[in-house]
């Protein structure tokens, strides 16, 4: 079975330009996460979405971070005006359920994004 | 709220030396304690978990025992390899409030031939 996947892999932008994230969750998983990390705060939870619906997106840095799930498997993640501290490995999971505390993550390879 | 703290690293290691990651652990209901490892270049992937108190968690010779009474999930393995450098991170997803997983900061482990 195909794992979570990301894309692009890598991506290198300019300040003030939009970068746009994107991720397949495994099939048949309920629950998406949208996750940063860097070295200075470790990996911090963005956004979580259930059945496509976002539930708590309180860790969403700012009005220029934004995502958006609009079936069972795609969602993206979108940054505009991207600036150089948004620099950082950005991941997605998937769990099989969501809403239980026993659920395992399923990572995607992650995004390493550099802005310029 | 839910925290985990790890020990800091990096823990640098001969081959074939034990090892032991440190995680304790505040929750306020029940919680799933989990170990993730990451390779570089990669993202986390699950090691084990352990869902109640006093239950093991073992794969590929790590493992982990759930203590409620000093709300700890140390990991450990009794002779590390090469194949085994990678960042560890502990992690907890409470019934007691949200289900969200809580992350430990990662501990980085070095083990040299």
């Amino acid at each position: 079975d195909a794992g979570v996947i990301q894309s692009p892999r890598h991506e290198v932008t300019e300040m003030g330009q939009e970068v746009t994230l994107r991720c397949k969750p495994i099939s048949g998983h309920n629950s998406l996460f949208w996750y940063r990390q860097t070295m200075m705060r470790g990996l911090e939870l963005l956004i979580y979405f259930n059945n496509n619906v976002p539930i708590d997106d309180s860790g969403m840095p700012e009005d220029r971070f934004s995502a958006k799930m609009p079936n069972a498997s795609f969602s993206t993640l979108k940054i505009q005006p991207s600036e150089p501290r948004d620099s950082a490995v950005y991941f997605c999971a998937s769990t099989p359920k969501g809403g239980q505390s026993t659920d395992t993550q399923y990572f995607g390879p992650g995004t390493r994004l550099t802005v310029l | 709220g839910d925290s985990v703290t790890q020990m800091e690293g990096p823990v640098t290691l001969s081959e074939e030396a034990f090892l032991t990651i440190n995680c304790t652990y505040t929750a306020t209901g029940y919680p799933s304690l989990f170990w993730y490892v990451q390779y570089p270049g990669e993202g986390l992937q699950l090691l084990l978990k352990a869902t109640k108190a006093d239950d093991k968690g073992s794969n590929k010779g790590f493992e982990a025992t759930y203590r409620k009474e000093t709300t700890s999930f140390h990991l450990e393995k009794g002779s590390v390899q090469v194949s085994d450098s990678a960042v560890y991170f502990c992690a907890l997803s409470d019934t007691g409030g949200s289900y969200i997983p809580t992350f430990g900061r990662g501990t980085s482990l070095i083990v040299h031939p």
